[in-house]
């Protein structure tokens, strides 16, 4: 089975600029959570989505805006980009919500210039 | 408000030295542990989780890691490691949903 996959797999923006991140579960997963990883740190969490739903948020600007797709894929979008949003953003999904395990996609490197 | 330390930013071991990387938490209710290893450049794959029962956790690449309540730690260990190992590891618990408390990684170097 296809792991979970992410594209594009690198991108590049200006300042001011809007981005859309998309991912694709893991077949069956239904869980679909969003992290930031800026370079030299751990991953922070950005957004949980859970059968279309979002069940989680954690401190990010409201220029972060994710959403889940029937089919479970999701997209996460920034808004408005700013020179710190430039970081690895990962995906990962899980079966159900709670107490799952996690499995995380190869990422999407931003570069906001 | 759950958080993750990893008290070690950089570690240094020779090939088929044995390895323990430190991980304490602080979360009010019984928590749910992984470790996470990321080579450059890569996603996330995850070692061995802890949910409940036995408190020695046995992971892939022969990793292991041992919750202990009291000490608020999830120690992650390796026997004998190997140059495939050099890598950042990541230790984190789950709070509410699949919200995941990572902390900040410790690098491991590998000498020949």
């Amino acid at each position: 089975d296809a792991g979970v996959t992410q594209s594009p797999t690198h991108l590049i923006k200006t300042r001011g600029q809007h981005v859309t991140l998309r991912c694709s579960p893991i077949s069956g997963h239904k869980s679909v959570s969003w992290y930031q990883q800026v370079l030299g740190q751990g991953p922070q969490f950005i957004f949980q989505y859970y059968e279309k739903e979002e069940r989680g948020r954690g401190n990010f600007p409201d220029r972060f805006s994710a959403r889940q797709f029937p089919n479970y894929s999701s997209e996460l979008n920034v808004n408005a980009l700013l020179l710190g949003d430039s970081a690895l953003y990962l995906c990962a999904s899980s079966l159900v919500e709670g107490a799952e395990t996690q499995y995380f996609g190869p990422g999407t490197r931003l570069l906001v210039l | 408000a759950q958080s993750v330390t990893q008290p070690d930013i950089h570690i240094t071991v020779s090939e088929g030295a044995s390895l323990e990387l430190r991980c304490n938490y602080s979360y009010g209710a019984t928590p749910y542990l992984f470790w996470y290893v990321q080579s450059p450049g890569q996603g996330l794959q995850l070692l061995l989780k802890y949910f409940s029962g036995d408190t020695l956790v046995q992971g892939i690449k022969g990793f292991e890691a041992e919750f202990k309540r009291s000490q608020s730690s999830f120690n992650l260990r390796k026997p004998s490691v190997h140059w495939s190992d050099a890598a950042e590891y990541f230790c984190a618990v789950e709070a509410a949903g699949n919200k995941l408390t990572f902390g900040g990684g410790t690098r491991v170097l590998v000498k020949p």
